[in-house]
């Protein structure tokens, strides 16, 4: 069975502090790995797609990489508007739907 | 550029009624997806739709839950008899044609279910 664990579960920054988020994952021919940004009350709203291991993609203050057996979100400098709770899943394994992590939540005091 | 459509946002319901929850995918999306998130708990896969079929409902319950994504009109998620562990939020997801495995999809702002 897919899994996926995040780490992790809530994170208190102040501005500015840079830091790492991690998504451990196990599954049998992953086909995508998945970060998403959950506001209070709001939808998933979609980050990043890695693919392959080695990968990595950037948009702003964020970066996400990939190896065989984990992902990082790396944020830089952040600001208080990027607090959030970060969602990481992964589709493969044959199963249709994505398998999700249970988050960390992300709070950057100004 | 209309993005996933929900409706409604909120919505109560008392034991043993029912409650529908509508899904519009975004324009030229033809792979429509529901997940149900329960305080505390990460996002669960219930099923996966393509018009007029059910491709993949393992993440349903046996019983009461039930989807359809007709020819015309928005994708349906139905929850007969409603009881109070049903309580949470659902959401609909989409993403283009074609082989959807790997493909990124996109959520919609979510309806929130409470019964009482």
């Amino acid at each position: 069975e897919d899994q996926v664990t995040q780490s992790p579960e809530a994170l208190r920054l102040q501005e500015g502090e840079s830091s790492s988020l991690n998504c451990s994952y196990t599954v049998s021919g992953l086909r995508g790995l998945f970060w998403y940004r959950q506001d209070p009350g709001k939808g998933p709203e979609f980050l990043f797609t890695l693919y392959s291991a080695g990968e990595e993609k950037e948009k702003e203050r964020l970066k996400a990489t990939l190896t065989k057996k984990e992902s990082f979100l790396h944020i830089t400098a952040p600001k208080p508007e990027d607090s959030a709770t970060y969602l990481c899943a992964t589709s493969g394994g044959g199963a249709d739907g994505l398998t999700f992590g249970k988050g960390t939540h992300l709070i950057i005091q100004p | 550029n209309a993005g996933v459509m929900q409706n409604p946002r909120h919505l109560v319901r008392r034991r043993g009624q029912e409650a529908r929850l509508r899904c519009s995918p975004m324009k030229g999306h033809s792979h429509v997806y529901w997940y149900r998130q329960l305080p505390e708990e990460g996002l669960k896969f219930m099923v996966y739709l393509q018009k007029e079929n059910i491709i993949d409902e393992s993440g349903m319950p046996k019983e009461r839950f039930s989807a359809e994504f007709p020819k015309e009109g928005p994708s349906i998620l139905r929850i007969q008899q409603v009881v109070r562990g049903d309580s949470a939020a659902y959401f609909c997801a989409s993403s283009p044609p074609g082989k959807h495995s790997g493909n990124t999809i996109y959520f919609g702002e979510g309806s929130w279910l409470t019964v009482v």
